[in-house]
């Protein structure tokens, strides 16, 4: 299965824009990148995912580098509930499993 | 519309014991996985059902079984309870791309 490589943890002011990095250079041409994030005492929620181009939503926005070997999930303007953990993470068809890694720690300052 | 839901929300059973976890999917959800989340882990895929047929399966052992029933339900069986299962359970539905988790079950095998 290729892997993910994130950072453990990103500091954010509240009201700031959050760019959460993640590198995946072995990604196959069939990987989807998705990404999940995790609030204390809950279950992963997902976020969002995307192909070749880049995607947004009404939660955040993905920027897939053009040789799909990295992306950077965009949180626009963070919010104290943002505060959780981020999992970059790549799927090779639709209904294929989840391979976690440890994830991104957000954290979010008032 | 509900969303996944787990049951029961804590449970403490003694080695040796065995344990079944419970969880109804999404409404219009026919996929079910499950993911053991070791505290300050990411989670891992212990196996996906569809159609009540066990269509992938992750590197758990023999121990861990599930069920499928014809509501898209779905039960985790555990038997023989190590020391080492204690982790909160999660199960996640899904249709085509997206999961939906639930809060899990934390089990805490004493």
């Amino acid at each position: 299965d290729a892997k993910t490589t994130q950072p453990n943890s990103m500091e954010s002011n509240e009201e700031e824009p959050v760019h959460l990095p993640c590198n995946h250079s072995t990604i196959s041409g069939t990987d989807y990148i998705h990404w999940y994030r995790q609030l204390p005492s809950q279950g992963p929620e997902y976020v969002i995912h995307g192909l070749t181009s880049n995607v947004n939503n009404r939660m955040a926005s993905l920027a897939i580098a053009e040789d799909r070997k990295s992306s950077t999930l965009i949180l626009h303007r963070a919010t104290l509930r943002d505060a959780a953990v981020y999992y970059c993470i790549l799927r090779d068809y639709s209904w294929g499993k989840l391979q976690f890694g440890a994830g991104t720690q957000v954290v979010v300052t008032p | 519309d509900a969303g996944v839901t787990q049951s029961p929300t804590h449970l403490i059973k003694t080695r040796g014991q065995q344990v079944t976890l419970r969880c109804s999917p999404k409404s219009g959800h026919d996929t079910v996985s499950w993911y053991q989340q070791a505290l300050g882990q990411g989670p891992q895929f212990i196996f996906q059902y569809y159609e009540e047929e066990e269509r992938q399966r992750g590197n758990f052992p023999d121990r861990f079984s599930g069920h499928q029933f014809p509501n898209y339900s779905s039960e985790l069986n555990v038997n023989a309870l190590l020391l080492g299962d204690s982790a909160l359970y999660l199960c996640a539905s899904s249709l085509q791309n997206g999961y939906t988790f639930g809060s899990g079950t934390r089990l805490t095998v004493v």
